[in-house]
């Protein structure tokens, strides 16, 4: 079965800092997706960035940049030049092949909060 | 393009109501999904619709039913309520449910407090 798991529960920093987030999965497919997500205090999960599984390349978008290993099934995240408007509870998820069409299977989640 | 809409926000319900929640996609995604979160057991997957069909579900009591109309608006409908069903309700719109590959686009999501 699918798990995903974010071990750290809550990261504090001040502003202008980096942040990364850990992301461990768990899949027998060979072919899924992981995403990250945001959810700042107004509850809407807000869609960040999406990655493939047979395309491990890493890419940076803005100040959001991410590390996927499948080599040791992680999918890490990294905020850099944190912002007060990064403060948000970010979760890992992990889709499957088609058999579990749309299903999304997601990780604990990590608060972050950035200090000014 | 206007996002995924959830009514009512809020929602306030006794222990033996039951509770009916709408969601509507984004305009020309097909796919609904929702998820249940509350602070013991995170987010978890409810179910799936596709084409007024369900496509998958998790695992919940079948208290919790839905159903999907033809222009891909959803309804979530829990029946017999239980402290436990305090939650927020979330619902997802997606273009297509493919292989899972779809980007999955949240709405403002539904707060329940059952009393």
């Amino acid at each position: 079965a699918q798990k995903v798991t974010q071990a750290q529960t809550e990261i504090s920093v001040v502003e202008k800092e980096d942040v990364t987030l850990d992301c461990v999965y768990e899949t027998r497919d060979t072919t899924y997706y992981l995403f990250w997500y945001k959810q700042p205090p107004s509850g809407e999960l807000v869609f960040l960035i999406r990655r493939n599984s047979f395309d491990e390349q890493n890419e940076i978008s803005g100040r959001y940049s991410w590390n996927f290993q499948k080599s040791t099934s992680s999918f890490n995240f990294t905020i850099t030049a944190s912002q007060v408007v990064d403060s948000a509870v970010y979760f890992c998820a992990l889709s499957e092949g088609k058999a579990a069409g749309n299903k999304l299977t997601f990780g604990g989640g990590t608060r972050v909060l950035v200090k000014p | 393009k206007a996002g995924v809409t959830q009514t009512p926000r809020y929602l306030i319900k006794t222990r033996g109501q039951q509770v009916t929640l709408s969601c509507s996609p984004i305009s020309g995604h097909r796919s609904v999904s929702w998820y249940q979160q509350t602070p013991g057991q995170g987010l978890q997957f409810l179910f799936e619709y596709f084409s007024e069909t369900q496509r998958n579900k998790g695992n919940f009591p079948g208290r919790f039913s839905g159903r999907q109309f033809s222009n891909s608006r959803s309804e979530m409908n829990v029946s017999t309520l239980e402290l436990g069903d305090s939650a927020l309700y979330l619902c997802a719109s997606s273009l297509n449910p493919t292989s899972g590959e779809e980007t999955q686009y949240f709405g403002p999501g539904t707060r329940l407090l059952v009393l």
